[in-house]
């Protein structure tokens, strides 16, 4: 069946560094991959998303290219901060209105 | 807007007992969602509503399980008895009609221990 795989953590930088966040996926078909975010004392919220192959999703500085040839949809941010310091999971789904598949999550700890 | 809220925010339960657990979706969200997440593992479907009606729930995990949205408003989500190995995180999502159907909208979590 579908399956999202993502590196484990916890993954420690320190404020403006450099982050990877790997996640590949196994499907059947051509999914829709999603980066959800959850921040302390918080719900999962969507951060970015890419419906189709070559396909780059933006928001708050991370980006994620879906690339097919790799069957993956690794998270970049060229320099993070404190704030986001969280728990991010990788998801897919394979058509509209089926059920979201994650990944086990990474956390992410940042300090000054 | 109120965002989803669920309750409690965490249960400590012995093993055998019962748990309710509530969810209170997005004003006007048709779809409801409940995933799980055991601890160091991945979330989890559990069952997907469209206002009242079970669209999916392929991914309860047996029948000590029950969830229920009357009037498809709020979602309850019992286990009854509880064992050991219901424990962890049960998140509620809701999405409206038409909706993105990748972007949902979560709540904080319902954390469960059974002891």
């Amino acid at each position: 069946g579908d399956s999202v795989t993502q590196m484990e953590g916890p993954v420690t930088l320190s404020e403006e560094a450099c982050l990877t966040i790997n996640c590949t996926y196994t499907a059947t078909g051509y999914p829709s991959l999603f980066w959800y975010v959850q921040y302390p004392g918080e719900g999962l919220q969507l951060l970015l998303k890419a419906t189709k192959a070559d396909d780059k999703g933006s928001n708050k500085g991370f980006e994620a290219t879906y690339r097919k040839e790799t069957t993956s949809f690794h998270l970049e941010k060229g320099s993070v901060q404190v704030s986001d310091s969280a728990v991010y999971f990788c998801a897919l789904s394979e058509r509209a209105g089926t059920a979201l598949i994650f990944g086990k999550g990474t956390t992410l700890s940042v300090s000054s | 807007e109120a965002g989803v809220t669920q309750f409690p925010s965490h249960s400590v339960i012995e093993k055998g007992q019962t748990v309710t657990l509530r969810c209170d979706p997005i004003s006007g969200h048709d779809n409801l969602y409940w995933y799980r997440r055991v601890m160091g593992k991945e979330i989890k479907f559990l069952l997907h509503f469209v206002k009242e009606s079970k669209q999916d729930e392929s991914g309860m995990p047996n029948n000590r399980f029950l969830a229920e949205r009357t009037g498809g408003t709020y979602s309850t989500l019992k286990v009854q008895p509880a064992e050991l190995e219901d424990s962890g995180v049960y998140f509620c999502a809701s999405r409206k009609a038409g909706g993105d159907t990748g972007e949902l909208f979560f709540g904080e979590g319902s954390r469960l221990t059974v002891l």
